[in-house]
């Protein structure tokens, strides 16, 4: 079975600053999915970036951008600028392509503080 | 389009008491899927569907059972409800098995 680990409960970035989120997952397999999610107070899930393993290039999105490295099962991701708004849970997941269903393994979460 | 709708919102069960949460898309999904969402452990998959009339086991499928006779709605019910199963309840759909996946905006049930 597959594994994600987040090992920053809890994060903390000045605004404008550039922070960046670890996530290590475990696999044997060699094509997936990985995912980072938001999630604000408000509980909605936000689907931030995704990455695809056979892409060597790091996927990006505006302010967010990822640095995946297959080998080492990593998958960081860097908000730049970072704003008041991005303060939330941030998810990290993984997703097989193998098999049924869209089923996604979740890490534990970081909680990302924005200071003004 | 409303996307992703679960109903309650939030709800307080007795211990033993029974209830219903329903998950609705109208986004003509074949997958759907009920999460658990609980305090340094992230989501964890209860249960899911492929289409309708079908139904999975996830990795926390004990005390859960789940309907999907419509392919529309996907009913997550707890026969007799455990303090173990307060959390936070999240419903997600999608097209396919490889595309992206919708959530909904969670439902917090407290057993006491």
């Amino acid at each position: 079975a597959q594994t994600v680990t987040q090992s920053q409960p809890e994060m903390s970035v000045q605004e404008a600053e550039t922070v960046t989120l670890s996530c290590t997952y475990d696999t044997s397999e060699s094509d997936y999915y990985l995912f980072w999610y938001k999630q604000p107070p408000s509980r909605q899930m936000i689907l931030v970036i995704r990455q695809e393993a056979y892409k060597q290039q790091n996927a990006t999105e505006n302010r967010f951008s990822v640095n995946f490295q297959k080998a080492a099962k990593s998958f960081s991701l860097k908000i730049s600028d970072s704003q008041l708004g991005d303060a939330a849970m941030y998810f990290c997941a993984y997703r097989s392509r193998q098999g049924w269903g869209n089923k996604l393994v979740f890490g534990a979460g970081t909680i990302l503080r924005v200071k003004s | 389009n409303a996307g992703v709708t679960q109903t309650p919102k939030f709800r307080v069960l007795k211990t033993g008491q029974s209830m219903t949460l329903l998950c609705a898309q109208d986004m003509n999904h074949e997958y759907m899927y009920w999460y658990r969402q609980d305090p340094g452990m992230g989501l964890r998959l209860i249960h899911y569907s492929v289409g309708e009339g079908t139904t999975a086991k996830g990795e926390v499928p004990d005390g859960y059972n789940v309907s999907r006779l419509k392919k529309q709605n996907f009913l997550l019910g707890l026969e007799s409800a455990a303090p173990s199963q307060t959390s936070v309840y999240f419903c997600a759909s999608s097209l396919q098995g490889d595309t992206e996946a919708f959530f909904g905006q969670g439902t917090r049930l407290t057993v006491v």
